[in-house]
């Protein structure tokens, strides 16, 4: 057990609709990362907050944004989804602000089918 | 950009032997690179993190190794237990990046 949890677990979506994913890291951690996973492919950086602010952005579009709140709880949010949109969706915590360069802490995933 | 690649892609071994999982990375510019196991369908957890300036690290029957110059690192799991079956995925951070780069992981089925 990380101490990171996600929810929810699995989600149906239709093209074009919305979705909020959820995470709360480990008391204390300031990073959360966020990463898609295609089936049989390691996980993508979609972007990473650090205090509230983001912090870094990997290379998806603006229709994937993000939340952190001072409890240690996140959302990243997707709008217009698309098929390629389906994935394991991962968040992790570490405790820094340089979330690449310590050990991060990775909840079981939101997977996300986009019919 | 970063690139991570993991070879081979499936493994299957009987049960009791010892294996090597292999990495190798294009930018050596890394501060340290760690080494995760992944349940199907589950997130990931760590198994190993070595940093830059050391060669091996050790958790158990787990060994992993660094070669920064080469870009190059090894996991080695001694006497495999069906328990052991997972995708091994290794990431590395880049320097200053905020994000690991993760290779496309190494699917190990160990048969009793």
């Amino acid at each position: 057990e990380t101490g990171v949890t996600q929810s929810p677990t699995h989600l149906i979506k239709t093209r074009g609709q919305q979705v909020t994913l959820r995470c709360s890291s480990q008391s204390g951690h300031n990073t959360v990362s966020w990463y898609q996973q295609a089936l049989g492919q390691g996980p993508q950086f979609i972007f990473q907050y650090y205090r509230e602010e983001e912090n870094g952005r990997g290379n998806f579009p603006p229709r994937f944004s993000g939340l952190q709140f001072p409890n240690y709880s996140s959302e990243l949010n997707v709008n217009a989804l698309e098929l390629d949109d389906s994935a394991l969706y991962l968040c992790a915590s570490s405790p820094g602000g340089s979330g690449g360069q310590e050990t991060q802490y990775f909840g079981p995933g939101t997977r996300l089918l986009v019919l | 950009k970063q690139e991570v690649t993991q070879i081979p892609a499936a493994l299957s071994v009987p049960e009791g032997e010892n294996l090597v999982l292999n990495c190798s990375f294009t930018d050596s510019a890394i501060y340290n690179l760690q080494w995760f196991r992944q349940d199907p369908g589950k997130g990931l957890t760590s198994l190993l993190l070595i940093q830059s300036s050391q060669r091996e690290q050790t958790s158990g029957r787990l060994n992993a190794s660094l070669d920064k110059s080469s870009g190059r690192s090894t996991l080695y799991i001694a006497a495999s237990q069906p328990g052991d079956s997972a995708t091994y995925l290794c990431a590395v951070p880049q320097t200053g990046a905020n994000n690991l780069f993760f290779g496309t992981g190494t699917r190990l089925t160990v048969i009793p």
